[in-house]
């Protein structure tokens, strides 16, 4: 099935010690969003791709980072992470014929 | 600017009944609507939209919309709540231009339903 999909689920990462998640969806959709979930907060949008053009929202902190290397799979970087920065980070994608938004499973990070 | 609002923290029903989780907005021109459901550590689950005609939306898992112009409101509704429909329950607007589309989330509405 078409879907998207994020690893891992779960990531314990060290204060400062630098992370990747990743992301891959099968839907060939060319929009893909990156977003920080608190606590059963909204979704908090931290960045997202239209292709390969980068958007960057004007509250995400500089210690986020993203790449994008092909349609099919996108990156979010931590590059120091610090205590404050524990939540789930949920992927979606969007494009095509479709107005709706697809999310992936999440990650939940836990930063000791 | 547009958004969206879910006046209610949580909303508890019993099984069986009807249950309404409420959503108003506040866009310029044509509203793009969306309901979302959130299981615990899961992603963002989509129920149904609305983006144009009829103003009753059928969606998954037997939920449906009514969106209402003149209130500005997209209510959740469900004729009969399950145990299982416990979750949280995000409404959502898109913004944007095409190509740069973002999606503006409600606080979450949590429902229980109990048995």
């Amino acid at each position: 099935d078409a879907m998207v999909i994020q690893n891992p689920r779960y990531q314990v990462t060290q204060f400062g010690k630098p992370v990747t998640l990743s992301c891959s969806q099968t839907l060939n959709h060319n929009v893909m969003y990156w977003y920080q979930q608190k606590s059963s907060q909204a979704p908090k949008l931290l960045f997202h791709y239209y292709d390969k053009d980068f958007n960057n929202e004007a509250d995400t902190p500089d210690n986020f980072q993203s790449r994008r290397p092909n349609t099919s799979f996108c990156f979010l970087d931590i590059r120091s992470p610090g205590l404050g920065d524990a939540a789930m980070y949920l992927c979606a994608t969007a494009g095509g014929s479709t107005d709706t938004q697809y999310f992936g499973p999440g990650t939940r990070l836990t930063v000791l | 600017a547009q958004s969206v609002a879910q006046p209610e923290d949580q909303v508890n029903v019993a099984e069986g009944n009807p249950l309404t989780v409420k959503c108003t907005y506040s866009v310029s021109g044509n509203p793009y609507l969306f309901w979302y459901v959130q299981y615990p550590n899961r992603g963002l689950q989509f129920l149904l939209k609305y983006i144009t005609g009829d103003n009753l939306v059928k969606g998954s898992y037997g939920f449906e919309a009514e969106f209402n112009k003149s209130q500005t409101s997209f209510h959740l509704k469900k004729p009969s709540a399950l145990v299982s429909d416990s979750a949280l329950y995000f409404c959502a607007v898109r913004r944007g231009n095409s190509g740069t589309y973002k999606y503006i989330f409600g606080t979450g509405t949590r429902l229980k339903v109990l048995a």
